[in-house]
């Protein structure tokens, strides 16, 4: 079974900071991919950033970054220079390669900016 | 390009009558996907669609619950007899034909049953 977990129920920073948010997953499989979502108070989900699993090179987008961590199973999501518009519930999630777009997500993460 | 639009935001149905949540896709997308998010929980996969086939329908609940994605119009996920239980709020992705990985979400419907 496809299992997405995320420890951390909440977490807090100032504005300006950074933040890691933490994310490990359960696969056998061999060709993923592997998705940050926020969703904030008005519950739109938005794609934050995308990783393939059979690329090394960990993925950015602006202010957002992740720590792929392949033989951990680990994928983690770095914001920097945190904004108050950041503030909401981050989702990981992943796709499996034979799963035809069955999306698995995580518990979230609340994240609460603070001026 | 419109993004994925879903109709109606908010709906309310009383125990026992029928619920229908009506998904657009966006323009040139091929493949819908619905997936339930119940209160303080992450979403859940329920069902994918292509046009008029039912490709992955096994996040759906055996009784009450079916989906469809005719040649024309919106993706409807009907919901018979609906109980508190349904509470919950629906969302809608859809994706380009091959590109499952490339989902984009609508805005949701929040069900409330009475």
């Amino acid at each position: 079974a496809q299992t997405v977990t995320q420890s951390q129920p909440e977490m807090s920073v100032q504005e300006a900071e950074t933040v890691t948010l933490s994310c490990t997953y359960d696969t056998s499989e061999n060709n993923y991919y592997l998705f940050w979502y926020k969703q904030p108070p008005s519950r739109q989900m938005i794609l934050v950033i995308r990783q393939e699993a059979y690329k090394q090179q960990n993925a950015t987008e602006n202010r957002f970054s992740v720590n792929f961590q392949k033989a951990a199973k680990s994928f983690s999501l770095k914001i920097s220079d945190s904004q108050l518009g950041d503030t909401a519930m981050y989702f990981c999630a992943f796709i499996v390669g034979t799963s035809y777009g069955k999306l698995t997500f995580g518990q979230g993460t609340i994240l609460t900016v603070h001026p | 390009n419109a993004g994925v639009m879903q109709n109606p935001r908010h709906l309310v149905r009383r125990r026992g009558q029928e619920a229908r949540l009506r998904c657009s896709p966006m323009k040139g997308h091929s493949h819908v996907y619905w997936y339930r998010q119940l209160p303080e929980e992450g979403l859940k996969f329920m069902v994918y669609l292509q046009k008029e086939n039912i490709i992955d329908e096994s996040g759906m609940p055996k009784e009450r619950f079916s989906a469809e994605f005719p040649k024309e119009g919106p993706s409807i996920l009907r919901i018979q007899q609906v109980v508190r239980g349904d509470s919950a709020a629906y969302f809608c992705a859809s994706s380009p034909p091959m590109a499952y990985n490339e989902q984009f979400f609508g805005p949701g419907t929040r069900l409330t049953v009475l």
